[in-house]
């Protein structure tokens, strides 16, 4: 069994949708969740982080980790072309990815 | 610019080539990572540096793989006898402390012909 489990897509939605994006982790010791975006032949940029459970909100984008059931979410608001990009789940405890789930907000 | 740079950015060598690219963190960051990401794959680590003290090696990290950060600033990753399974997007990251944000550089993409 893989760390951190992400469905890679690809997600395709309308714009102006609200986009729900999960991972799930195998390890209770992870504390630290991470979002990272990467767009097309570009190195991961950091969107958000979260420490233990809870939700943490920054504009558009809501944060959600469940350490009960060891499932994080990141929710998009409101959903942009240029919100059209690859979402990497990460855990920062050991350094472990997810896959990246590819998205594609259509205008 | 005050990011994490990599360079080169594109490489293609020729199988049994060696290769050598370089990260320059960001300034204050004591940290530093290297990661390798295949398409449709997230990053995997290969090692990081605490300073100049290389803490932790990945398995994937073979033994033609070595780096460096000889005086804990800018590293080196350096591959050795390329061979085609080593074509990848290799990535830098930086951060202050353990447990806290890295922060990726725009990668290296080596293509091994």
């Amino acid at each position: 069994q893989k760390e951190v489990e992400q469905d890679p897509g690809p997600l395709s939605v309308p714009e102006g949708a609200i986009v729900s994006l999960n991972c799930t982790y195998s390890n209770s010791a992870f504390q630290y969740f991470m979002w990272y975006r990467q767009y097309s032949r570009k190195g991961p940029e950091l969107l958000m982080y979260t420490y233990s459970s809870g939700n943490k909100e920054d504009g558009r984008f809501t944060a959600q980790v469940d350490k009960s059931s060891k499932y994080i979410s990141l929710f998009i608001r409101d959903s942009q072309p240029s919100d059209s990009a690859t979402y990497l789940c990460a855990i920062i405890y050991k350094l472990v990815f997810g896959a990246g789930t590819i998205l594609r907000v259509k205008s | 610019d005050t990011g994490v740079s990599q360079d080169p950015r594109h490489k293609i060598t020729k199988r049994g080539q060696n290769v050598t690219f370089r990260c320059d963190p960001i300034s204050e960051h004591n940290r530093l990572y290297w990661y390798r990401q295949t398409l449709g794959q997230g990053p995997e680590f290969l090692t990081y540096f605490q300073n100049e003290a290389q803490l932790e090696k990945s398995r994937l990290l073979s033994d033609r793989f070595s780096a460096e950060r000889p005086k804990g600033s800018f590293s080196t990753l350096e591959i050795q006898r390329t061979e085609q399974g080593d074509s990848a997007m290799y990535l830098c990251a930086s951060s202050l402390g353990p447990l806290v944000t890295q922060y990726f550089g725009p990668g290296t993409r080596l293509t091994v012909l």
